[in-house]
């Protein structure tokens, strides 16, 4: 089947305003993470997701960082009023079932620039 | 706390040639998976490569294979005869099974592959 999707794919913004970043995850999968990528950097965990149970927001920078995901399946990162150190690649994943339990399939990104 | 560690942040190889990327992890537990990641230029995250904590044997998947020493909390990644399409930043991840299931990310290590 299709793997994980995310829209969109680059975004470019004004600092001050929101925006909301989607990721859909693989079907049947229960359990997603959102990262944060700067340039060059390594994957920086901002929350994570499994199934009905509260998420993991620990990872998030700070309170302007929200996420939900609506019927176990897709997810909305959202930033409010974003500021110029919110620019990095947002990477999305889930975590697989069965023999894949444990192995993370990601997304492709959205590529955050804010002005 | 758990922390996962590549002490080589860039690395080139001749292609065709064997190169060794290093992964070091620090965890008190006993029940945890190890995995190198590939990221080519287009950013898209792929698993190379997977290690279940329990098995002694070390994983292989074709050119691709690691020197998994638990005692010693090592992982490394060797690839065999590389190729110019093993360009790529390459991640190694841990996640502890018996716990958060979050995922712990190294730095990574920016492979490039000379022709």
């Amino acid at each position: 089947g299709a793997g994980v999707s995310q829209s969109p794919s680059n975004k470019v913004t004004e600092k001050g305003k929101d925006v909301e970043l989607r990721c859909d995850p693989i079907s049947g999968h229960t359990a997603l993470y959102w990262y944060r990528q700067s340039l060059g950097q390594g994957l920086e965990f901002l929350i994570y997701f499994q199934g009905n149970s509260a998420p993991d927001k620990s990872g998030l920078p700070s309170d302007r960082f929200s996420a939900e995901r609506t019927g176990g399946s897709v997810s909305t990162l959202t930033i409010q009023r974003t500021q110029q150190e919110d620019s990095a690649v947002y990477l999305c994943a889930s975590r697989g079932t069965g023999v894949s339990y444990n192995e993370q399939f990601f997304g492709p990104g959205t590529r955050l620039t804010v002005l | 706390a758990q922390t996962v560690t590549q002490s080589q942040p860039e690395m080139s190889v001749q292609e065709a040639e064997t190169v060794t990327l290093s992964c070091t992890y620090d965890t008190s537990e006993n029940n945890y998976y190890l995995f190198w990641y590939k990221q080519p230029p287009s950013r898209q995250m792929i698993l190379v490569i997977r290690q279940e904590a329990y098995k002694q044997q070390n994983a292989t998947e074709n050119r691709f294979s690691v020197n998994f020493q638990k005692a010693a909390k090592s992982f490394s990644l060797k690839i065999s005869d590389s190729q110019l399409g093993d360009t790529a930043m390459y991640f190694c991840a841990f996640i502890d099974t018996s716990g958060t299931y979050k995922y712990i990310f190294g730095t990574g290590t920016r492979l490039k592959v000379l022709a």
